[in-house]
């Protein structure tokens, strides 16, 4: 059972609008959650994250925003440009002392 | 610019043959992470050492899989013998616990990965 779902497995949105990419995680013990952004034919970078004691965090034009009570996480970016085509994925843990449980990952596409 | 280096970046194979896989982290990072990408699951943990001892590798099939670090400074990760299914993106990433839990406001450093097809 996929304990973080990315139900959207690809977006599309116009340059300079916004991008929102949701995720979803059911393990109440989850209390630090990253995304990662990925290109083609590279491995994934860390792009933001957020404490559970924290609802939002932003850095430049990504903010990712957290609902507890929802378990429902999601990144914004604002204003949306084509480099930010690629695969992000969102991850979970619990406490730094387990390994990051990942989505399946949304394919973004930002188009000129 | 600290990198995680991943060898080889391409592998093809052919069913039965042993494959192996190695991952130099980043200097200084006591723990690593051997992950899976398929286009089913998506980015899947297989197995992950702290200070060059294995915690926990349930998530790789145990009569074909073994993980291991030789030293510090080098990871691997063999199949024998491989199979068609096994084709997929395996990504080694590190980073730095001190015993409270990894540093996640910058999260693991992942490396390009090792694209591998069996045939």
């Amino acid at each position: 059972d996929q304990q973080v779902k990315q139900n959207s497995p690809s977006l599309s949105v116009q340059e300079g609008r916004i991008s929102i990419l949701n995720c979803d995680y059911t393990n109440s013990m989850f209390d630090y959650f990253l995304w990662y952004k990925k290109y083609p034919a590279e491995g994934p970078t860390f792009l933001i994250s957020i404490s559970s004691i924290k609802d939002k965090n932003e850095d430049g034009r990504f903010t990712v925003f957290l609902n507890k009570s929802a378990k429902h996480l999601s990144l914004h970016i604002v204003p949306s440009q084509p480099g930010d085509s690629a695969v992000y994925f969102c991850a979970a843990s619990a406490r730094g002392n387990t390994p990051l449980v990942f989505g399946k990952g949304t394919r973004l596409s930002v188009i000129a | 610019d600290a990198r995680v280096t991943q060898t080889p970046r391409d592998k093809v194979t052919e069913m039965g043959q042993e494959v192996t896989m190695r991952c130099q982290p980043i200097l200084g990072h006591n723990t690593v992470f051997w992950y899976r990408q398929t286009m089913m699951q998506g980015l899947e943990l297989l197995a992950y050492f702290r200070n060059r001892a294995p915690l926990d590798d349930s998530g790789m099939p145990k009569d074909r899989f073994s993980a291991e670090m030789p030293d510090a400074t080098l990871a691997t990760l063999k199949i024998q013998p491989s199979e068609p299914r096994d084709s997929a993106v395996y990504f080694c990433a590190s980073g730095s616990n001190s015993g409270t839990g990894i540093r996640l406001d910058y999260g693991y450093t992942f490396g390009s990965g090792t694209r591998l097809t069996v045939v």
